[in-house]
């Protein structure tokens, strides 16, 4: 069990650019979230899977922001049209029960 | 809708012992205490489920009160690594996402 791991863990991107995430989840995890952090700020929800079905999705998060999970297995998160305000770390996490764990992260930035 | 923690900063001297509060103006139906290091993930301490329900995780205890709405985490004898920013998340009833607190900043000097 190596983790959940994230895909890049950094991304440097010009405003207008999309950008795409990837987050591989514990095996045998089958709920998979994506949510997003600001320097001091706890994580905030962008949405939830539960196998490849999204069942959940913040009412903040723009229609700029799109989530795949195709197999139920690794999921992507996409931006288009970057802004300044995307500047972010986005986690993923998963869990089998109640418990969540969160992978390393990717740091956006967009300049 | 967030829960809200205090304090927001601790300082301790290795040895001392802190205590960080969640509560909510809503029902708690459980809490979720994770510890982040500067640049890292969130690292999953524990959960609780239960009104009055206590765990531990080393010298890490927590408390839940579900009538006052509220959890406490317990670090007793701090060591250096247990630095990080201390985050309480709790989920919305009938939902799995977490809505977290602002987050509670431990620095342990020696």
């Amino acid at each position: 069990d190596t983790g959940v791991s994230q895909n890049p863990r950094h991304k440097i991107t010009k405003r207008g650019q999309n950008v795409t995430f990837r987050c591989d989840p514990i095996s045998e995890h089958n709920r998979l979230y994506w949510y997003r952090q600001t320097l001091g700020q706890g994580p905030e929800f962008l949405t939830y899977f539960q196998n490849e079905a999204q069942l959940e999705k913040s009412r903040l998060l723009s229609d700029r922001f799109s989530a795949e999970r195709p197999k139920g297995s690794f999921s992507t998160l996409e931006i288009q049209r970057t802004e300044q305000g995307d500047s972010a770390m986005y986690l993923c996490a998963s869990s089998y029960s109640r418990e969540q764990f969160f992978g390393p992260g990717t740091r956006l930035t967009v300049l | 809708q967030q829960p809200v923690q205090s304090p927001q900063a601790v300082i301790l001297r290795e040895g001392e012992d802190a205590v960080i509060n969640c509560s909510s103006s809503k029902a708690l139906y459980s809490v979720h205490w994770y510890r982040q290091k500067h640049g890292e993930a969130p690292v999953f301490l524990m959960i609780l489920l239960k009104g009055g329900e206590q765990k531990g995780h080393e010298k890490i205890s927590a408390s839940f009160n579900e009538k006052k709405q509220q959890s406490s985490l317990y670090l007793t004898a701090s060591q250096l690594s247990y630095s990080g920013t201390y985050f309480c998340g709790t989920p919305i009833q009938g939902a799995q996402k977490l809505v977290f607190g602002q987050g509670t900043r431990l620095t342990i000097n020696p």
